[in-house]
C-alpha cells in the first residue's frame, strides 16, 4: 500500500462549489503539506502543519483552508472554487528536517 | 528569499545520450539540495539529495554534486533510457528557521526517444 494517499485522484467541479481534497499517510510523520503544481511554475506551498494543533499558511493560501483531523489526515478545502484553482494538488509528509514524501496528486478542474 | 533556477525544457535526447540538467540556487545559510522526479501521471519521488558542500548524491545512474562555490547542483546521467522520460525538479530546503519548506525550481521535462 502507498505511504501517502490522496482522494479523489481526479475531480471536475463548477465555479462557486465547495470541494475537499483528502490526504492520508501511514509513515507516522508529524509534518504534512499541501502544494499545487501549475505548468511552468513548479510546486508552490499552500498550507503546512507540524502537528494536529499547528497549522500554518504557505505562499498561496488565499482561497484555501485546511483541517488536520488526526496525525495521519490532512484535508484541503476550496470554499468557493474558481477556474484559476484548476491545477494538480499534492500532499506531502515528512519528519522534522527530513525528506518529504509525496502523494500521487489530485487533478482538479474548475469549470 | 530562497530560490531555485533550473534549465528550461523541454529536453529531448536519444537513448544512450548524456544528460545534464542545470540547477543553481540562492539561499541563506547551508541548504540541503534535492532532485525529485515526476513520471507521467504520478507524484514526485525523491531521486537524490545532498546535505552539505561537495557531497555527491546518486541514484539509478543519476548523479549531482553540491557545489557551494558556484551555488549549483547539476543533474547528470551518462546514458539515458526511454524510461527516464519524466519531469525533473531541483529543490532546496534551508537549514535555518524555514527548514520545513522545500523551494522548487519550475521543472524540466525530459523526453528520451528510442
Amino acid at each position: 500500500d502507498a505511504d501517502v494517499t490522496q482522494t479523489p485522484r481526479n475531480r471536475i467541479t463548477k465555479t462557486g462549489k465547495r470541494i475537499m481534497l483528502e490526504c492520508s499517510q501511514t509513515k507516522g510523520h508529524d509534518r504534512m503539506y499541501w502544494y499545487r503544481q501549475d505548468p511552468g511554475l513548479g510546486l508552490r506551498l499552500i498550507y503546512y502543519s507540524f502537528d494536529v494543533k499547528d497549522i500554518n499558511k504557505g505562499e498561496i493560501s488565499d482561497g484555501y483552508s485546511v483541517s488536520r483531523q488526526a496525525q495521519a489526515k490532512f484535508s484541503l478545502s476550496l470554499e468557493s472554487a474558481i477556474p484559476n484553482q484548476t491545477a494538480l494538488y499534492f500532499c506531502a509528509t515528512s519528519a522534522p528536517t527530513e525528506t518529504q514524501y509525496f502523494g500521487p496528486g489530485t487533478r482538479l478542474l474548475v469549470l | 528569499g530562497d530560490s531555485v533556477t533550473q534549465m528550461e525544457g523541454p529536453v529531448t535526447l536519444s537513448e544512450e545520450a548524456f544528460l545534464t540538467i542545470n540547477c543553481t540556487y540562492t539561499a541563506t545559510g547551508y541548504p540541503s539540495l534535492f532532485w525529485y522526479v515526476q513520471y507521467p501521471g504520478e507524484g514526485l519521488q525523491l531521486l537524490l539529495k545532498a546535505t552539505k558542500a561537495d557531497d555527491k548524491g546518486s541514484n539509478k545512474g543519476f548523479e549531482a554534486t553540491y557545489r557551494k562555490e558556484t551555488t549549483s547542483f547539476h543533474l547528470e546521467k551518462g546514458s539515458v533510457q526511454v524510461s527516464d522520460s519524466a519531469v525533473y525538479f531541483c529543490a532546496l530546503r534551508n537549514s535555518g528557521g524555514s527548514n520545513y519548506k522545500l523551494t522548487f525550481g519550475k521543472g524540466t521535462l525530459l523526453t528520451v526517444n528510442p
